[in-house]
């Protein structure tokens, strides 16, 4: 079975400083991740998934199928991205997700 | 954009009685909808696929006896918690896929059985 690990719980970062949060999955044939972030008292949503290839809010992520990685990276973080974020993986048709742990990423001012 | 909408968004209830959630795709229709758990600080997990015309698909260790999925029609699945004990507490997240798979995510509904 697929599995999704975000070892970090939490995260803290001064304004300005580079984040990455980490994620790991284990599924031996294509899967296809996502990171999805979760404001504060807001219903989670799509942050940006792998296919896409593309930079959203800042935040970008590549899949290192060697490594089984997707690591979410931003080089200045805002206050504003202070959030619950979580490394999402889908297999097959049907498109269920199997999330990870989730790590809060908390930046300081 | 896609939206989706949960009702009651909180439901507190004695232990033993039944609860049921809607959960609606506003401006879209969905064949598959996903209920989803989240017990405090914990991580989201996958309960069941809703399949509209068809049986819900559980995951292994979730009782669909206990969990009553009915997906009624392209814009609306129930979940309905039966026989509620003070375990099920738990926040209950519905999500349906729209344009490109994506899944878009309701607000949740917080159950609290006393």
């Amino acid at each position: 079975a697929q599995r999704v690990t975000q070892p970090e719980k939490l995260l803290s970062v001064f304004k300005g400083a580079p984040v990455e949060l980490k994620c790991n999955y284990s599924y031996s044939g294509s899967p296809e991740l996502f990171w999805y972030v979760q404001y504060s008292r807001q219903r989670l949503q799509l942050l940006l998934r792998h296919i896409s290839r593309e930079s959203i809010k800042g935040f970008t992520a590549d899949l290192n199928k060697g490594e089984t990685s997707f690591h979410l990276k931003k080089p200045f973080a805002q206050e504003e991205d202070s959030a619950m974020y979580y490394c999402a993986l889908s297999v097959g048709a049907g498109n269920m997700l199997t999330f990870g742990g989730g790590t809060r990423l908390m930046v300081k001012p | 954009g896609a939206v989706v909408s949960q009702h009651p968004s909180w439901v507190i209830c004695k232990s033993g009685t039944s609860v049921k959630i809607e959960c609606r795709s506003l401006d879209f229709q969905a064949t598959t909808m996903f209920w989803y758990r989240q017990f405090p600080k914990q991580s989201l997990m996958l309960m069941a696929t809703s399949n509209e015309g068809s049986k819900a698909t559980y995951e292994q260790g979730v009782e669909k006896d206990k969990f009553l999925i009915n997906h009624a029609s392209l814009t609306l699945s129930t979940l309905t918690v039966t026989s509620a004990h003070p375990e099920d507490s738990s926040f209950y997240i519905c999500s349906a896929p729209f344009v490109s798979d994506t899944q878009y995510f309701g607000p949740g509904t917080r159950l609290t059985v006393l």
